[in-house]
């Protein structure tokens, strides 16, 4: 069974950094075609995808954000790891990790429940 | 804004039938494939259909998906209210700077 988990800090002040940690279990990102991104959800509003990271760590970003955020992974410890500095208000959001599968196209096919980030001072 | 154009909302009455589009461009929905993921109230996104139309084990067949030039569609029969949810297309977009691109996000009410 797979499975993903985010965990991270409820609370940033603004210009923090954030550090959010992606466990998953069922799957390992040393497999060939495995990969893992990163998606956001402010309060109310739409989904918007962060970053990716692929079992060869080759590594996709948003175009918008692409200056503030750093994926990285440990497949020891089965972690996704994303940074985004110079955290703002309007950061804010619920953060989940999906495994990405692949079969013609790719797809998201496994969600965490989300962790819930609130920037504020 | 969103690079993926849905309708902001839907309603029909229970039994009925509603389709939600996602319409893109050329390099995204045009050149990729699309999935489409459901989000109920309060729980994480999802998915419903994968490869423009394939539904993955346990989606009933009332979820049905196609695709058509740079335009999707995400369908759904024998409206039930337990399908009141969000619903968002995704696909990757293969421009200049890869990435990843939803859709606005469409509420769908069963009347």
């Amino acid at each position: 069974q797979v499975t993903l988990k985010e965990s991270g800090p409820a609370l940033v002040k603004p210009t923090q950094t954030l550090t959010l940690t992606c466990t998953f279990s069922g799957f390992s990102l040393s497999t060939r075609g495995m990969r893992v991104s990163w998606i956001r959800q402010p309060p109310g509003k739409a989904l918007e995808w962060l970053a990716r990271i692929d079992w060869d760590d080759d590594k996709f970003y948003s175009t918008s954000l692409k200056t503030r955020l750093t994926i990285s992974k440990d497949t020891s410890k089965n972690q996704v790891v994303l940074t985004m500095t110079n955290m703002d208000p309007v950061d804010t959001a619920t953060y989940y990790c999906a495994r990405m599968a692949s079969s013609s196209g790719w797809y998201m096919d496994i969600w965490g429940q989300g962790t819930m980030v609130t920037v504020s001072s | 804004q969103s690079v993926l154009t849905q309708p902001p909302s839907v309603s029909a009455a229970p039994g009925q039938k509603v389709t939600i589009s996602c319409s893109g461009s050329t390099s995204n929905i045009g050149n990729n494939y699309v999935s489409w993921y459901q989000q109920l109230p309060g729980t994480a996104p999802k998915l419903l259909i994968y490869d423009n139309n394939k539904r993955p084990s346990g989606i009933p067949d009332r979820f049905s998906g196609s695709k058509s030039g740079t335009s999707a569609t995400l369908g759904i029969t024998g409206l039930q209210t337990g399908d009141e949810a969000d619903y968002y297309c995704g696909t990757w977009d293969s421009s200049l700077t890869a990435h990843w691109v939803f859709g606005g996000g469409t509420k769908l009410t069963v009347l």
